[in-house]
């Protein structure tokens, strides 16, 4: 059965202070791995598509990598608007189905 | 702008009062989705369309329907809701293969009493 973990499930960093999300995944065939950033009531916004083990790919502060179990968001000097809750999301060789992790919700202390 | 729209943002309705979600983009894309969010369970797919007149369902389809006439359109249609149907939900669209990622709606609060 497809699965994606994410951890921690929350995270309180201080402004500058680098860290790393993680995302385990098991599923048959992966034809990519999302992370979405979700603000609070709102819908979650793309950040980015990783389709094989070594990809990488930023995006100003974030820097997302994949291996063939796990994938890694790495946030470098976060300021308070980096807030918000990160989700990963898998998607197998069945297609349209696209499977969430339950997110990890981080907090950027000034 | 390129998006997605779902109507209503809030909606409080009774046990057993059909009721209809809309979905609609503008992107032309040919994948579209729902999905319904809980605390503490994450994002669950409920069924997603391929293309017109193609739809499969996700993990959690019970109690749902979804139709693709139109290809902007995809509608989530509640026959008879319950009050596990309360949730937060959102309808997404990408291009398939979802290499320039799926865009969200805003979402939809649905209240079942």
């Amino acid at each position: 059965e497809d699965q994606v973990t994410q951890s921690p499930e929350a995270l309180r960093l201080q402004e500058g202070e680098s860290s790393s999300l993680n995302c385990s995944y098991t599923v048959s065939g992966l034809r990519g791995l999302f992370w979405y950033r979700q603000d609070p009531g709102k819908g979650p916004e793309f950040l980015f598509t990783l389709y094989s083990a070594g990809e990488e790919k930023e995006k100003e502060r974030l820097k997302a990598t994949l291996t063939k179990k796990e994938s890694f968001l790495h946030i470098t000097a976060p300021k308070p608007e980096d807030s918000a809750t990160y989700l990963c999301a898998v998607q197998g060789n069945q297609g349209g189905k696209l499977i969430f992790g339950q997110g990890t919700e981080l907090s950027v202390k000034p | 702008e390129a998006q997605v729209t779902q109507n209503p943002r809030y909606l409080i309705t009774v046990t057993g009062k059909k009721l209809t979600v809309t979905c609609s983009q503008n992107m032309n894309h040919e994948y579209m989705s729902w999905y319904r969010q809980d605390p503490g369970l994450g994002l669950r797919q409920i069924y997603y369309s391929m293309n017109v007149e193609v739809t499969d369902k996700g993990d959690v389809p019970e109690g749902y329907k979804v139709s693709r006439k139109e290809k902007r359109n995809f509608p989530l249609i509640l026959e008879s809701p319950s009050p596990n149907q309360t949730s937060l939900y959102f309808c997404a669209s990408s291009l398939v293969g979802g290499s320039y990622g799926y865009t969200f709606g805003s979402g939809t609060r649905l209240t079942v009493v």
